[in-house]
């Protein structure tokens, strides 16, 4: 049973230009949320997908966006990279109505 | 706003030893709480999940516990070993919201020493 993976595993981009990252949730689970860790902090919230459409959106600027295919996979895209946006971005994917959000390996994004 | 603190930020301990990472968060009306493991560079391993109604959980080394009207979960580490080494961070699940998402602390960094 495949796990969340994610792509790519590493990203170098300059301020400016736009960056999709991708997900897939593990077998059978219908729900995704992306988040943002800078060194040294603990993951913040950027959104959450559920049946294609964004359920709840964290205090992130529209920059931000996302969205959901209907096989539950997803993407991040961030428009006009920013220093500032140079993190790890962690996917979790879960089942709607259960509690455990399971993470996958992230993307490190470098933005120069 | 919820906010979740770890202390310490990092810890340093000798194999063998057990040790006891703390957690706490401000606002009580928590739906669950858990705790994750992330060795450098890579995504979060979940350890432990505790119900808000439950007190503690266990696994293996690991026991969690819970005490929700003071806002506060310890992670106990029993007999420590050089793997343990990583980020450990907690994260709380609210009452409210569609998403109940996570907010977690900023982690505690373990370095066990062979």
């Amino acid at each position: 049973d495949a796990g969340v993976t994610q792509s790519p595993t590493h990203l170098i981009k300059t301020r400016g230009q736009q960056v999709t990252l991708r997900c897939s949730p593990k077998s059978g689970h219908d729900t995704v949320s992306w988040y943002q860790q800078a060194l040294g902090q603990g993951p913040q919230f950027i959104f959450q997908y559920y049946e294609e459409e964004e359920r709840q959106r964290g205090n992130f600027p529209d920059r931000f966006s996302g969205h959901q295919f209907p096989n539950y996979s997803s993407e991040l895209n961030v428009n006009a990279l920013l220093l500032g946006d140079s993190a790890l971005y962690l996917c979790a994917s879960s089942l709607a109505n259960l509690d455990e959000q399971f993470f996958g390996p992230g993307t490190r994004l470098t933005v120069l | 706003k919820q906010e979740v603190t770890q202390i310490p930020a990092a810890l340093s301990v000798p194999e063998g030893e057990n040790l006891v990472l703390n957690c706490s968060f401000t606002d009580s009306a928590i739906y669950n709480l858990q705790w994750f493991r992330q060795d450098p560079g890579k995504g979060l391993t979940s350890l432990l999940l505790i119900q808000s109604s439950q007190r503690e959980q266990t696994s293996g080394r690991l026991n969690a516990s819970l005490d929700k009207s003071s806002g506060r979960s310890t992670l106990y580490i029993a007999a420590s070993q050089p793997g343990d080494s990583a980020t450990y961070l907690c994260a709380v699940r609210p009452m409210r919201g569609s998403a109940r998402q996570l907010t977690f602390g900023s982690g505690t960094q373990l370095t066990v020493l062979p």
